[in-house]
């Protein structure tokens, strides 16, 4: 079947630092792959993607690669900001039907 | 990008009350849309898929007849929670997709959420 397993949070980093936030999937056939960011009270804001195996999602200094050999789709940016903390959601869309499978979201807080 | 609405973004209501929950797309036609329910600390469970014109496809162990959905129009889809009682209070979430943007299929524009709390 298929699913979205994302590190757990809260993570907590002081503003320029290094983010990394961890997601793997299981998946039948070849699945497209997003990264959505929820800020409080709003609803979920695409973020980055990526359709097939080495391809790399980028958007506002976010960054993800598809790698198909470890079935991952980690969240990386090198120097955050305040204005990033919000619940980040992986998520996979199965290359057949509409479905959507979100991992349960990892909460960041950036403080100055 | 494609705006989705919601309306009310909070309801508190009585246990056996029905309540109805507005999902619109503002500036795209939406001939799918998407209902999603999110626990707290939770990720979202897709309840239904929202067909204009057709009945909804229910996900396994969601109860149609407890969460009525119609989509009346291609700007529009409603859930109704019949007969709500405290265990439905969540977030529901709603998306649609906008099938004339380039790669439209393949992404989902959500709404801000209605926060129901059933006392």
């Amino acid at each position: 079947g298929n699913s979205v397993t994302q590190m757990e949070g809260p993570v907590t980093l002081s503003e320029e630092a290094f983010l990394t936030i961890n997601c793997t999937y299981t998946a039948t056939g070849y699945p497209s792959l997003f990264w959505y960011v929820q800020y409080p009270g709003e609803g979920l804001q695409l973020l980055l993607k990526a359709t097939k195996a080495d391809d790399k999602g980028s958007n506002k200094g976010f960054e993800a690669t598809y790698r198909k050999e470890t079935t991952s789709f980690h969240l990386e940016k090198g120097s955050v900001q305040v204005s990033d903390s919000a619940v980040y959601f992986c998520a996979l869309r199965a290359n057949t039907g509409n479905q959507f499978y979100f991992g349960t979201g990892t909460s960041l807080t950036v403080i100055p | 990008g494609a705006v989705v609405s919601q309306h009310p973004s909070r309801v508190i209501c009585k246990s056996g009350t029905s309540v109805k929950i507005e999902c619109r797309s503002l500036d795209f036609q939406a001939t799918t849309m998407f209902w999603y329910r999110q626990f707290p600390k939770q990720s979202l469970m897709l309840m239904a898929t929202s067909n204009e014109g057709s009945k909804a496809t229910y996900e396994q162990g969601v109860e149609k007849d407890k969460f009525l959905i119609n989509h009346a129009s291609l700007t529009l889809s409603t859930l109704t929670v019949t007969s709500a009682h405290p265990e439905d209070s969540s977030f529901y979430i709603c998306s649609a997709r906008d099938p004339g943007l380039a790669g439209g299929d393949n992404e989902q524009f959500f709404g801000p959420g209605t926060r129901l709390t059933v006392l």
